[in-house]
């Protein structure tokens, strides 16, 4: 069976300084991630995606991730914070093999303090 | 760009009452999914639905609950007799199988008095 942790419930940061939210995996076989925000009474916003290439992947508002195979990793950055990026992050997993659903991390709230 | 819609928005209901969730996914798209996720907590994965029949279902999915496609484009989770326990906000997805990524609605906040 495929999890995600977020050993994270809070996360504060400074503006203009980087931000990290850790993520660790557990699949079966090769996996998918993903990185979704959630804003105030909002729905799931995509963020950015690892399915295979690179190890660092870019995605929206210029965050990024590193998939680390050995560490079973997806940590979520940023180099500088912004205000604005103060939201629920959820990391996700699916097994690449099967129609597996994707699994969420019990999320990470981020508070960028100005 | 292609959105999942969501309706409505915010329903309030009595214990004990059906409801109806509709969700209209993105339009090439042949895997759909509900979630549930209560007050800002984890997102729980509740049924996915492939080529009008469920793929896969968690064991939140219980016999109170049911999905159809009943017209090629809605797709619909019902409550047949809803409980307290599930006040919680029911995100549709649908998902590009090219990249694997979902695409989520934003959500139907139920409230259950």
């Amino acid at each position: 069976a495929q999890s995600v942790a977020q050993p994270e419930d809070q996360v504060n940061v400074a503006e203009g300084n980087p931000l990290t939210v850790k993520c660790t995996y557990s699949v079966s076989g090769n996996p998918y991630l993903f990185w979704y925000v959630q804003y105030p009474n909002r729905g799931l916003q995509f963020l950015l995606k690892y399915i295979t290439g690179d190890n660092l992947v870019k995605g929206s508002y210029g965050f990024e991730a590193e998939f680390n195979k050995s560490q079973t990793s997806f940590h979520l950055k940023k180099p500088s914070a912004l205000v604005s990026d103060s939201a629920l992050y959820f990391c996700a997993v699916r097994d690449i093999r099967g129609n597996t659903p994707l699994v969420f991390g019990k999320g990470t709230r981020l508070s960028v303090i100005a | 760009e292609p959105e999942v819609t969501q309706t409505p928005s915010h329903q309030v209901t009595q214990m004990g009452q059906e409801v109806i969730l509709r969700c209209v996914p993105i339009s090439n798209h042949l895997y759909f999914y509900w979630y549930r996720q209560i007050l800002g907590q984890k997102v729980e994965f509740l049924v996915s639905f492939y080529n009008n029949e469920i793929s896969e279902k968690s064991e939140i999915f219980d016999d109170q609950f049911s999905v159809e496609r009943p017209d090629g484009s809605n797709f619909t989770l019902k409550i047949r007799s809803t409980k307290l326990e599930d006040s919680a906000m029911y995100f549709c997805a649908s998902e590009d199988r090219y990249t694997g990524e979902l695409f989520f609605g934003e959500g139907s906040r139920l409230t259950v008095l």
